[in-house]
């Protein structure tokens, strides 16, 4: 099925350790976003990719790395996990662009990760 | 500071009924998005709206731009209406932000 898929789905990490999501999307869309979804919050973007090659910060970076690999692969990585990284962090695609565009969001399925 | 107000936040209705969640905004935008978040977690696109209204079956969504408000309405609710309904909008050259979602029960 088209889509966005997530990888993993649930994770466990203790204080200091790294670890990777990903992420990829086969629609040949053009932006990709992380956000991460905690309690009583709107989803919060951590960082997006306009294009292959670019990436910026969103609204809460700290203690996250991005790569785009390429037009369909978008990683977040957490070098040293703190529980405030506790969280369901999801990944999401859209054929447009960050800033305009008539194009909605497609997400992927989520990643709860617990940090201990 | 928080772009995206919706109400109510939690809402319990009986099958059947006709359903309202609205959406405010402060700033001008570009569009706005309507989504539906299930139990077991997964986000899926209903609506994008930039004017007007938008029908897909039992689902209505409005926008007043002069006003900034939406509603998303539900006609004839059933149980696997059941979900959280989120609001995100994007102002004009800027990101989506997202409201906290609309918790909705519907009880057979």
């Amino acid at each position: 099925n088209a889509g966005v898929t997530q990888t993993p789905k649930f994770q466990v990490l203790k204080t200091g350790q790294s670890m990777t999501l990903q992420c990829a999307q086969d629609m040949n869309h053009n932006s990709m976003y992380w956000y991460r979804q905690d309690p009583g919050m709107g989803l919060r973007l951590i960082y997006y990719s306009a294009s292959e090659g670019t990436t910026d910060k969103g609204e809460v970076p700290n203690g996250y790395n991005v790569s785009r690999l390429n037009k369909r692969e978008f990683s977040l990585r957490l070098e040293s996990a703190a529980p405030s990284q506790t969280s369901v962090y999801f990944c999401a695609s859209s054929e447009g662009w960050p800033g305009g565009g008539s194009y909605g969001y497609t997400f992927g399925s989520g990643t709860r990760l617990t940090v201990v | 500071k928080n772009e995206v107000e919706q109400s109510p936040q939690n809402l319990t209705a009986q099958e059947g009924e006709f359903i309202t969640i609205n959406c405010s905004y402060s700033v001008g935008i570009s569009a706005l998005h309507w989504l539906q978040q299930h139990p077991g977690g997964g986000i899926v696109s209903l609506f994008m709206l930039s004017s007007g209204k938008k029908k897909h079956g039992r689902l209505i969504a409005t926008i007043n731009i002069q006003e900034k408000h939406s509603s998303l309405h539900i006609t004839a609710s059933h149980p696997r209406d059941s979900a959280v309904y989120i609001c995100a909008v994007r102002p004009v050259g800027n990101q989506f932000y997202f409201g906290t979602g609309t918790s909705l029960t519907v009880i057979p």
